[in-house]
């Protein structure tokens, strides 16, 4: 699977957008892009994933650009509540290959009152 | 309502016995993971089922040992031989091996004296 590099930490103000960047330059045309969140103490929970067009659902928005080698979480208004660590993941869409998620350290993201 | 159970939340062994962690799933999911999270770090897979009486070693397998003879269970059991087993560990399922959104269970934190 492809390496992917997310700063290790980022803040932002209660009711903005939270934008998280996420480089994965080795991308390969057959691996989406997942995103995960884990608040403090729980199990990661799923977010949003994609291929190439950008992708929204009612927690978030994924930008992927048009050569695929990064991507961008986009959390339209951050409240305290989406204070977690954010994975971003590439993952293998079919034939060979290991299906497994391999999580890294991801983004310490905290929402500030 | 469905999800991923695991049991205890907290458990406390001594050095040198083996102990068995509980995950239950009634999602009908055929695939199953076991992850472990150290402190500030990513999650990494210790074993993985993706059907009923099958599984297969993950990147951390030593010292741990799997069953899948339900559906529903893969219990993961922390052997004497695994020589750092206190940490946080994961239960995870998905509809099947090649599905990347994982429903996470809450959990079971380990510490060994």
């Amino acid at each position: 699977d492809a390496k992917t590099t997310q700063p290790p930490s980022m803040d932002c103000a209660e009711g903005r957008a939270a934008n998280l960047p996420c480089n994965h330059s080795t991308i390969s045309g057959n691996e989406y892009v997942y995103w995960y969140r884990q608040i403090h103490s729980q199990g990661p929970q799923y977010i949003i994933h994609g291929l190439k067009n950008n992708e929204t659902n009612e927690m978030a928005s994924l930008i992927i650009t048009e050569d695929r080698k990064s991507s961008t979480l986009i959390l339209p208004h951050a409240t305290l509540r989406d204070t977690a660590v954010y994975y971003c993941i590439v993952r293998v869409r079919e034939g060979a290959g290991s299906y497994q998620l391999t999580f890294g350290k991801g983004t310490k993201l905290s929402v500030i009152p | 309502d469905g999800g991923i159970t695991q049991s205890p939340k907290y458990l406390f062994r001594k050095e040198g016995q083996n102990v068995t962690l509980s995950c239950e799933q009634n999602l009908n999911h055929d695939a199953m993971y076991w992850y472990r999270q150290d402190p500030g770090q990513g999650l990494r897979l210790i074993y993985y089922s993706q059907i009923v009486n099958d599984f297969q070693k993950g990147d951390i397998a030593e010292g741990y040992s799997v069953s899948r003879e339900k559906k529903e269970s893969f219990p993961l059991t922390v052997t004497s031989a695994q020589k750092n087993p206190t940490a946080f560990y994961l239960c995870a399922s998905s509809i099947d091996r090649t599905d990347g959104g994982y429903t996470f269970g809450s959990g079971t934190r380990l510490t060994v004296v």
